[in-house]
């Protein structure tokens, strides 16, 4: 099974700044990452895929990276809506795996 | 518009059984796999398991195996989960998840999520 690590587990940000969220997989998942942001309350929403594509009708705000074992999740600009917790997810082989999480709360 | 409209969680004892249903609209489901995610309260996500397009390949985690089974019945745009054997611990919000297409599992469109809970 592929252990997917997400660090920090929270993430203090004040609104405006940069928000960069790390997720690392135990063996390479090549471009099969996905990123995914949750609200209190509400299903997960699709965010990134393939690594770095976003998804249909998210903002430019959001941007991924990376390949193999180390990817990032760049919010350039925090905005109100963007407090919420994100998950990254590996496709590559089963079992589909999500890592921890980490939370983006308000500075 | 794509939608999805999970229904069928509730209170169960340990042992028992549970079918929950995931009704789609808005897209032609015999296209694309779909799975079940769920979320215990206040954890993260687990995939659960996963269904083809034609119901022809199923994968399920390791906690579920032998007690969960998943199919689809494109005919009536809708999945299911048969829950059998339930423990205390599958206690969760379970999501039904659209598949994003080619190149991958992973979830484009998520239903709202039904709770299901275990518990005496």
């Amino acid at each position: 099974e592929i252990v997917m690590t997400q660090s920090p587990a929270t993430l203090s940000v004040s609104p405006g700044e940069r928000a960069t969220l790390s997720c690392r997989a135990s063996q390479s998942v090549n471009s099969n990452l996905a990123w995914y942001q949750q609200k209190p309350g509400q299903a997960p929403r699709l965010l990134i895929y393939g690594a770095s594509t976003r998804a249909a009708g998210i903002s430019a705000r959001f941007s991924g990276s990376g390949s193999g074992t180390e990817f990032t999740l760049t919010i350039s600009s925090l905005q109100s809506e963007d407090f919420a917790v994100y998950y990254c997810q590996q496709y590559k082989n089963w079992p589909l795996t999500f890592g921890g999480g980490t939370k983006v709360d308000i500075k | 518009e794509v939608q999805l409209l999970e229904s069928g969680g509730g209170l169960v004892q340990p042992g028992g059984s549970l079918r929950l249903s995931c009704a789609a609209s808005g897209f032609d489901l015999s296209n694309y796999a779909m799975s079940w995610v769920r979320q215990a309260p206040g954890k993260g996500l687990e995939w659960v398991s996963t269904i083809s397009g034609s119901g022809g390949s199923t994968y399920y985690a390791d906690s579920v195996k032998g007690r969960f089974t998943i199919s689809r019945d494109n005919s009536k745009n809708t999945l299911y989960l048969q829950m059998n054997s339930l423990r205390t611990d599958d206690t969760a919000v379970y999501y039904c998840g659209k598949d994003g297409g080619p190149g991958g599992y992973f979830f484009d469109h998520w239903g709202q999520g039904t709770l299901v809970t275990v518990s005496s």
